[in-house]
């Protein structure tokens, strides 16, 4: 079974800054694919950022980028330039690579909230 | 192109009432996901179907809940008779089943419903 952990339950950032929100994980699979999705109060999830476990290059999304370090379990979502509208809170999942081709569930942590200030 | 839509947004019950949600997911998703979101957690996998056919059902508390999806388009969550800890925010997720393109493993979302039981 896989876990995903997000061990800081808040943060906050001043507006036009970077912020690092950290994510770890445990599993035994070689090929499988890591996420970011931000849950803003309207509770709809959105997806973030998405990053394949075989490519050892780092995802990028505008502002958003991810330190993906494999060996260390480890995936963190870098935010720069932050804006008001980042506020929200976000998610670290996880998706197993079926062999079949075939979508798999996601395993999400718990979750951070992240206040970006005026 | 319209997204996951999901009804009602909000429904609060008593205890041992039975209740019922509904999903629409994206035109072409033959992957359809329930998840239950408790507050200050992740959501977590209820029940998956592809087309009309159940994939995983393994943390859905059968004795309870029940989904189908007939004709493998709309799906049905229903939870009779409901507990205290059913509390929680039920979301609904599509995807297409693709081995291989952009769209690749990712789950477009709801915005979910609330369920209060009192």
């Amino acid at each position: 079974a896989q876990t995903v952990t997000q061990s800081q339950p808040e943060m906050s950032v001043q507006e036009a800054e970077t912020v690092t929100l950290s994510c770890t994980y445990d599993t035994s699979e070689n090929n499988y694919y890591l996420f970011w999705y931000k849950q803003p109060p309207s509770r709809q999830m959105i997806l973030v950022i998405r990053q394949e476990a075989y490519k050892q290059q780092n995802a990028t999304e505008n502002r958003f980028s991810v330190n993906f370090q494999k060996a260390a379990k480890s995936f963190s979502l870098k935010i720069s330039d932050s804006q008001l509208g980042d506020t929200a809170m976000y998610f670290c999942a996880f998706m197993k690579h079926e062999d079949s081709g075939a979508n798999s569930k996601l395993t999400f942590g718990k979750g951070i909230t992240l206040s970006v200030r005026p | 192109e319209a997204g996951v839509a999901q009804s009602p947004r909000y429904k609060i019950i008593e205890k041992r009432q039975s209740v019922a949600f509904w999903c629409n997911p994206i035109s072409g998703h033959a992957t359809l996901y329930w998840y239950q979101q408790i507050l200050g957690q992740g959501p977590k996998l209820l029940i998956q179907f592809q087309n009309n056919g159940v994939v995983d059902d393994s943390q859905l508390p059968k004795d309870r809940f029940s989904a189908e999806r007939l004709k493998g388009v709309d799906s049905t969550l229903k939870i009779q008779p409901a507990k205290l800890e059913d509390s929680a925010v039920y979301l609904c997720a599509s995807s297409l089943s693709l081995s291989t393109g952009t769209e690749k493993n990712i789950q477009y979302f709801g915005a979910g419903t609330r369920l209060s039981v009192l």
